[in-house]
């Protein structure tokens, strides 16, 4: 089994500030990444797939990037629609969730 | 515009068995990937696996022995049936449509979830 592991799990921000979540796989799994945004009570949003490609209708300020084990969430210049969990998922065999990045106000 | 509808017993005794269905509207069960997801309170998402052209299955191996999923295509719909559920298996239950084939996707599209307790 591919294991996703996030870090932080915790992420304390300004509106305004630059915020970049990782996530390492336990095994390469080529750009097969999926990045997530989740607020309570509601389903998982699809953000960037393929490790880099933007969703449609998702902000710019969003970006991703990586390859082989270790993947980056970037977003520039936080907005107060941005604080919420982040999970990243592999898709290369099976499907495994990393266990989440809370973006809460600092 | 894709919708999907999570359906079931919102209690199940323990011992017993979790039977959801997720309703369909704006694509074709025949066709991509329906796949079944779920979330303990307060915790991740995990994956329970998923069906696609109609009848091919992948399971989580954490639960492979106790699930089943299955495709209705006279009502465009799929269903979940979890087996000897214990209260680790109280979470909310989203469904999911993926891309097709027998390549996996992520998620683009995803039911609202629905809370099932396992408790007696």
């Amino acid at each position: 089994d591919i294991q996703m592991t996030q870090s932080p799990s915790t992420l304390s921000a300004s509106v305004g500030d630059r915020v970049t979540i990782t996530c390492r796989a336990s095994q390469t799994i080529s750009s097969w990444l999926a990045w997530y945004q989740q607020k309570p009570g509601k389903a998982p949003k699809l953000l960037i797939y393929k490790a880099s490609i933007l969703e449609s209708g998702v902000p710019s300020r969003f970006s991703g990037s990586g390859f082989g084990t270790d993947f980056t969430l970037t977003i520039n210049s936080l907005q107060p629609d941005d604080f919420a969990t982040y999970y990243c998922q592999q898709y290369d065999s099976f499907v495994t969730f990393g266990q989440g990045t809370k973006v809460e106000i600092k | 515009q894709v919708q999907l509808q999570e359906s079931g017993p919102g209690l199940v005794k323990p011992s017993e068995t979790l039977s959801l269905i997720c309703s369909v509207s704006g694509a074709s069960i025949s066709s991509y990937n329906w796949n079944w997801i779920r979330q303990p309170a307060g915790k991740g998402l995990e994956w329970i696996g998923r069906i696609y052209n109609t009848e091919s299955t992948n399971y989580n191996p954490a639960l492979k022995s106790r699930v089943t999923m299955s495709v209705d295509t006279s009502k465009n719909q799929f269903s979940l049936e979890l087996t000897s559920v214990t209260a680790a298996d109280t979470a909310v239950y989203y469904c999911a449509k993926s891309g097709s084939g027998s390549s996996f996707y992520p998620y683009w599209d995803w039911g609202q979830g629905t809370l099932v307790t396992v408790s007696s």
